[in-house]
């Protein structure tokens, strides 16, 4: 069965601009979870999508978004880029029950 | 809500020479308990779940387990390709869906 796979792998965008990663869940897995990784703050939630529906969300300001469609696959947007985005954003899919996730390579963004 | 506390934050072992990692939480109805593996820039990898106080899962030299404060990830014999970070993260009945994680375990496993 193939894995959780993200898109792209490594990003550089200067600041102001906006990005869109993608993510591909574990095939039957409905639940789609985002995490940004840095070395100050280490992993933390950023939202959930479960069936097209955003279920939960971190405390992140509203530059950040996401989407879920009807296939599961999933998209995170963040707008006017700041410096401190850089960092390792991370999908991770599951059943949806509170149950494992499991996670993807992971997205590079680095903001210059 | 939720809080995960991992110790130590760094450990250096010699090969062959076991040890444990501790995970500390605080939650509000445990749905589960995770362990991964990471190493540098790639996602976590899946290890353990465990879901209440007295579980005990092993793979290979790991097992993982679990009391009502607390998990422990226990190294037999450790090989230097065990050396990554390892990660906790908990989810309750509170955190809707999410995983609140600790900063994680450094383990360097020398030759």
């Amino acid at each position: 069965k193939a894995g959780v796979t993200q898109t792209p792998r490594y990003l550089i965008k200067t600041r102001g601009q906006q990005v869109t990663l993608s993510c591909s869940p574990i095939s039957g897995h409905r639940s789609v979870s985002w995490y940004q990784q840095t070395p100050g703050q280490g992993l933390q939630f950023l939202f959930e999508y479960f069936s097209e529906t955003q279920r939960n969300k971190g405390n992140f300001p509203g530059r950040f978004s996401g989407r879920q469609f009807s296939n599961s696959r999933s998209e995170m947007n963040v707008s006017t880029l700041e410096l401190g985005d850089s960092a390792l954003y991370l999908c991770a899919s599951g059943t949806g029950g509170g149950d494992t996730q499991y996670f993807g390579p992971g997205t590079r963004l680095t903001v210059l | 809500e939720d809080q995960v506390t991992q110790s130590p934050e760094a450990l250096r072992l010699q090969e062959g020479e076991s040890s444990s990692l501790n995970c500390s939480y605080t939650v509000s109805g445990l749905r589960g308990l995770f362990w991964y593996r990471q190493d540098p820039g790639k996602g976590p990898e899946f290890l353990f779940t465990l879901y209440s106080a007295g579980e005990e899962k092993e793979k290979e030299r790991l097992k993982a387990t679990l009391t009502k404060k607390e998990s422990f990830l226990h190294i037999t014999a450790p090989k230097p390709e065990d050396s990554a970070t390892y990660l906790c993260a908990v989810n309750s009945g509170g955190s809707n869906y999410k995983l609140t994680f600790g900063k994680g375990t450094l383990l360097t496993v020398n030759p």
